[in-house]
């Protein structure tokens, strides 16, 4: 079982709409949490990052439920530029490393 | 406002050549890291380093060492290239301020192939 999870998608939703994805984690030590967002060959740039209380970013909504280890990713009112892959990360250890997901693919269509 | 920058963008090699992958970063970060994506996987983290002088190696490290001799550069040396080791390869820092709630900042990567 993979340390962090995600639906490989592809999601295709039209323009307008609005789309959750979730990311699973394993570790239940996990300290913190953010949502990276990858456009094709490029590198990955923070969204945001994740707070146990939720938080919004605009059109973007990021939750943490602890208890069932997951945080889930909404997006209202799609735009066209929101087609990209969007990573989940989970940091961890005495390290702080962080663990990747393998991302989740996200078109919006017009 | 460079941030982290990495060269070569993109490399050609055969099997059995070294090269190195230079990153560099000018926000003054302690922290720094290599990772490789392959597709359908996430990055996986192949060497760190917690500060000047110190490495360590991370999930994929096996092929590739790292020093730190400054803050600024932590550059990736691939000591016999394998074909195993086509990818991309992103290098990226954190503040170590804050390490648990500091998100990491990535150069471009450098795409490599292995021929």
């Amino acid at each position: 079982r993979k340390e962090v999870e995600q639906d490989p998608g592809p999601f295709n939703v039209p323009e307008g709409a609005t789309v959750a994805f979730n990311c699973t984690y394993s570790n239940s030590a996990s300290q913190s949490f953010f949502w990276y967002r990858q456009d094709c060959r490029k590198e990955p740039k923070l969204l945001m990052s994740v707070y146990s209380s939720g938080n919004e970013d605009g059109r973007f909504t990021a939750q943490l439920n602890r208890a069932s280890q997951y945080i889930s990713l909404l997006i209202r009112d799609s735009k066209l530029s929101d087609s990209a892959t969007y990573l989940c990360v989970s940091r961890q250890g005495s390290n702080y490393q962080l663990i990747w997901g393998a991302g989740t693919k996200l078109i919006i269509k017009p | 406002n460079a941030g982290v920058t990495q060269t070569p963008k993109f490399q050609v090699l055969k099997t059995g050549q070294s090269m190195t992958l230079q990153c560099a970063q000018d926000m003054n970060h302690e922290y720094m890291s290599w990772y490789r994506q392959d597709p359908g996987m996430g990055l996986r983290l192949i060497h760190y380093s917690v500060g000047a002088g110190i490495t360590d190696q991370g999930e994929v490290p096996n092929g590739y060492n790292v020093s730190r001799s400054t803050t600024e550069d932590f550059p990736l040396r691939l000591l016999s290239a394998a074909p195993s080791q086509t990818s991309v390869y992103f290098c990226a820092s954190q503040d170590r301020r804050d390490r648990v709630n500091q998100p990491q900042h990535f150069g471009d990567g450098t795409r490599l192939s292995i021929l």
